[in-house]
């Protein structure tokens, strides 16, 4: 099946500061997701790209959908304690019908105050 | 809060015993979806209905089925539980025309 690189695995850095994660595919996608998850808790969407190039934010977080379809990248400023969790990536082929995601093996924060 | 109830949120059973989880959503969506996840491996789509009675596998389905009677509720079963089955499974829903899917808060599953 398809598989979707995530990197880093994890990090660890200093409140404040911003981070940078990304994602990248051996196919191509139509949409690109970034999801965040708490521990015990499912994954909550951040931000939804659809189109080649778009660059998209939300609060804090700036997304981006790469030229190519293959990649994507996620970038947090002026990271805070709660950014704390696991950041997934998933990438879909088909909108029009049912939207079979597939997910990175996700990005570990931790922020240290 | 897309209205997505998972239930039983934990359970631990017996290899070879049969286990059945229920997702239950409260918005009328089409679109339904069971994902596990394990660590190393993300999340992993294992069936998903577009419909009353419509299902389909997923890329980790086998010793899985799945049954939609109802809109509202998508069911995942395990015929027998084997320790490879442990695991955390998400129920999801789609949300109007977009790709965008929205998840339950999980089901922790320990097969021993």
């Amino acid at each position: 099946g398809q598989q979707l690189n995530q990197s880093p695995q994890s990090m660890f850095i200093q409140e404040g500061e911003d981070v940078s994660m990304n994602c990248t595919s051996s196919s191509i996608f139509n949409t690109w997701l970034w999801y965040k998850q708490d521990p015990g808790e499912g994954p909550v969407l951040l931000i939804a790209l659809y189109k080649a190039g778009e660059l998209t934010s939300n609060g804090r977080l700036t997304a981006q959908f790469g030229i190519t379809r293959k990649d994507s990248f996620l970038n947090i400023s002026a990271s805070i304690p709660s950014d704390v969790g696991i950041y997934f990536c998933a990438g879909s082929i088909n909108t029009g019908t049912a939207s079979k995601l597939t997910f990175g093996t996700g990005t570990r924060l931790q922020v240290t105050l | 809060d897309a209205g997505i109830t998972q239930s039983p949120r934990h359970k631990v059973t017996e290899t070879g015993t049969p286990v059945t989880l229920r997702c239950h959503q409260t918005e009328n969506h089409r679109y339904m979806y069971w994902y596990r996840q394990d660590p190393g491996h993300g999340l992993r789509l294992i069936h998903y209905s577009y419909g009353v009675k419509d299902t389909d596998k997923g890329e980790v389905s086998d010793g899985y089925s799945v049954s939609r009677s109802k809109t509202e509720d998508f069911l995942l079963t395990l015929e027998s539980a084997t320790s490879s089955q442990t695991s955390v499974y998400f129920c999801a829903i789609r949300a109007g025309g977009t790709g965008e899917l929205f998840f339950g808060e999980g089901s922790r599953l320990t097969v021993l």
